[in-house]
């Protein structure tokens, strides 16, 4: 089953705006990454958040986590059409000895930016 | 992508046949993973591995098996392929475990587009 849940499933933006996506998780975490995936190929590790950390930054990409709500934010400032993608949220769950180590991905926001 | 590699990009097998999809580092990373990609379904764990010879069931493990008698190759085996096998597989690497709350990120193979009819 899934632990991540990407909100919305789709996302169509214009150059410069800014895209968020959210995602929401079950169970406690040690860590939650974000993933891109543009078609037809393989995923592309973007960023990862600690359990307490609450935001991080990395060029144009801001996450957020909110463990109380288990909860995740990732934007997207000043899109261009080359962030036109899937992306992807995969907790590393905690505590749950059989899922130890194998990240859980979530079925993903398509976001689609246009020129 | 770089450091890892798949095998066949794409196949198109028979009801029933068996079919090995390959996957290869360069990166002498301990853990690698199989997962498939469904839509709806984002991407689900079938195998994974912690070490030569080491390895574990995911949550979609039924109707597959695996082995890696070597650090860069980690094998895929669908034993009797079925319609509902029909996906993209992706294979993904990582140096350290992921479950440490220090965390680590995978790399990904480009997948392989797997077709049974």
């Amino acid at each position: 089953s899934q632990q991540g849940e990407e909100d919305p499933q789709a996302l169509s933006i214009q150059e410069g705006e800014n895209a968020t996506m959210n995602c929401s998780y079950k169970t406690s975490i040690n860590n939650l990454q974000w993933y891109r995936q543009n078609s037809g190929r393989g995923l592309v590790h973007l960023i990862l958040i600690r359990s307490n950390e609450r935001e991080k930054h990395s060029g144009r990409l801001r996450v957020t986590l909110d463990t109380s709500k288990k909860s995740s934010s990732l934007l997207i400032t000043a899109s261009r059409a080359a962030d036109t993608a899937s992306y992807f949220c995969a907790t590393a769950p905690k505590g749950i000895e059989d899922s130890w180590g194998k990240l859980q991905f979530g079925a993903g926001t398509q976001v689609v930016v246009t020129p | 992508d770089a450091g890892i590699t798949q095998s066949p990009r794409h196949k198109v097998t028979e009801t029933g046949t068996p079919v090995t999809l390959r996957c290869h580092q360069t990166e002498n990373h301990r853990y690698m993973y199989w997962y498939r990609q469904d839509p709806g379904h984002g991407l689900r764990l079938i195998h994974y591995s912690y070490g030569v010879k080491d390895t574990d069931k995911g949550e979609v493990s039924d109707g597959y098996s695996v082995s890696r008698s070597k650090t860069e190759d980690f094998l895929l085996t669908l034993e009797s392929a079925t319609s509902s096998q029909t996906s993209v597989y992706f294979c993904a690497i990582s140096e350290y475990q992921t479950g440490l709350s220090a965390g680590y990120g995978y790399t990904f193979g480009s997948g392989t587009r797997l077709t049974v009819v």
